[in-house]
Formats: structure tokens, sequence, C-alpha cells
């Protein structure tokens, strides 16, 4: 089955400073890339996700990049700000699958 | 929609008793999903409903942890008996629809076993 690893664990940044949150998968047959942004207390909310057939996706602060080659896709958040704080997940889906396999987390500080 | 509705939010019980969560998914999604979240697993997938059959339950625990789906708009994972090791934060999520893979959670059942 598929394997998703996520790196680093914490990470703690400036506010105004970018983050960038990594992820490797293992299976060459998933298609579909979503991340997560899970407030402490709180449920965890889609903010982005990617498809295999794109490389690149941008909303706003917050962008998503693939290598489907490497098989490994990131996220970068610029200008951050406190309200990024959160812990955020990447999530891997098998293709044809409707599972996702999530990674571990990253937990994300950004001090003001 | 009120989206994915969980209850109880707060569940606190002792070993041995037998607890039971419930999940209403988004009015027309066809998958639901239960997962469990301690911050040494992380979210861990228990099982995956897909037009209310259980398609994937490899991820439960054993025996004492079962979960049903009468029908599209209700969901149960009920633990039988119960142990301090079982306490977590519970997740049912709910996808399908326009949205597809797209996971929406609910609030959580946060379960504590003394």
């Amino acid at each position: 089955g598929e394997n998703v690893e996520q790196h680093p664990s914490t990470l703690s940044v400036q506010e105004g400073d970018s983050a960038v949150i990594k992820c490797t998968y293992s299976d060459s047959a998933s298609n579909y890339f979503p991340w997560y942004k899970q407030e402490l207390g709180k449920r965890p909310q889609l903010i982005i996700d990617i498809r295999s057939n794109v490389g690149e996706k941008k909303d706003q602060r917050i962008a998503v990049t693939l290598n489907k080659t490497a098989k490994h896709f990131s996220l970068h958040i610029t200008e951050t700000q406190p309200e990024d704080s959160a812990v955020y997940f990447c999530a891997a889906n098998s293709g044809g699958s409707y599972i996702p396999t999530f990674g571990r987390g990253t937990s994300l500080i950004v001090h003001p | 929609d009120a989206g994915v509705i969980q209850s109880p939010r707060h569940e606190v019980t002792e070993m041995g008793q037998e607890v039971t969560l419930r999940c209403k998914p988004i009015s027309g999604h066809n998958s639901l999903f239960w997962y469990r979240q301690t911050m040494m697993r992380g979210l861990e997938l228990l099982i995956y409903f897909n037009n209310n059959v259980p398609i994937d339950d490899s991820g439960m625990p054993e025996d004492r942890f079962s979960a049903k789906m009468p029908n599209a708009s209700f969901s149960t994972l009920k633990i039988q008996p119960s142990e301090p090791r079982d306490s977590a934060v519970y997740f049912c999520a709910s996808s399908g629809g326009a949205t597809n893979e797209k996971l929406f959670f609910g609030s959580g059942t946060q379960l504590s076993v003394l």
C-alpha cells in the first residue's frame, strides 16, 4: 500500500518568513495530493490540493508543488502570519482510491 | 449543509464500559471514514464505508471495535469493552458528490477511558 513520509515534524518561523513542508510517497499510481490544516482543538480542513497532471498550484499565500518523477510534493506558505500556526497534514490517494494515506503531520509555529 | 456532525463531543468513561460514537455525514456524500488521532500514531484510518458498505476495515484495532452504517445518513463506532489505551480523538469524515476525494471532517469526539 501507499506510504507517505512528512518532514519536518516541527517547524518554527518568524512572522513574515516562508515555510516549506515536504512529503514523499511510495505508490507511483497515486494521483491526488491534498493538504489539511488542523488548528489546536479543531478538525482537519482541506486547504489546497493538487492532481498528478499538474506540477504546481497556488492559492494566495499558499502553493503546492509536485514532482512525480521523484515522488515528492511540498507545501509552501509565504509571508507567514501567527494564524498560520497549526498542524499541517499531507496525504496521497492511490489511483482510483478514495482512501487518503496521511503523513504524520508538521506542527508549524509562527512567532509574532 | 451543517457539515459532518459527530456526537458526543466529549466522552469520559471507565475501563470496561461500552462506548458508542455517532456520525452524520454530509448529505449526498457516499464515502464515510472513521479516524483515530493520537500524538503517538497521528491520524489512523479505522474503517471506510462506500455506499453504506464497509470496504476497508483493516485499521480496526481488534474485535473490541465495531462500526456500522445502517443508512446513508448515520454511522456508529462502538468500543466494547473500552480500555485506557483507547483514549484518543475520534474523527468521522465524509466525501463524495462534486467534491470527490476531498474529506470533510466532523468536530471529533474526545474519548477518555479511565
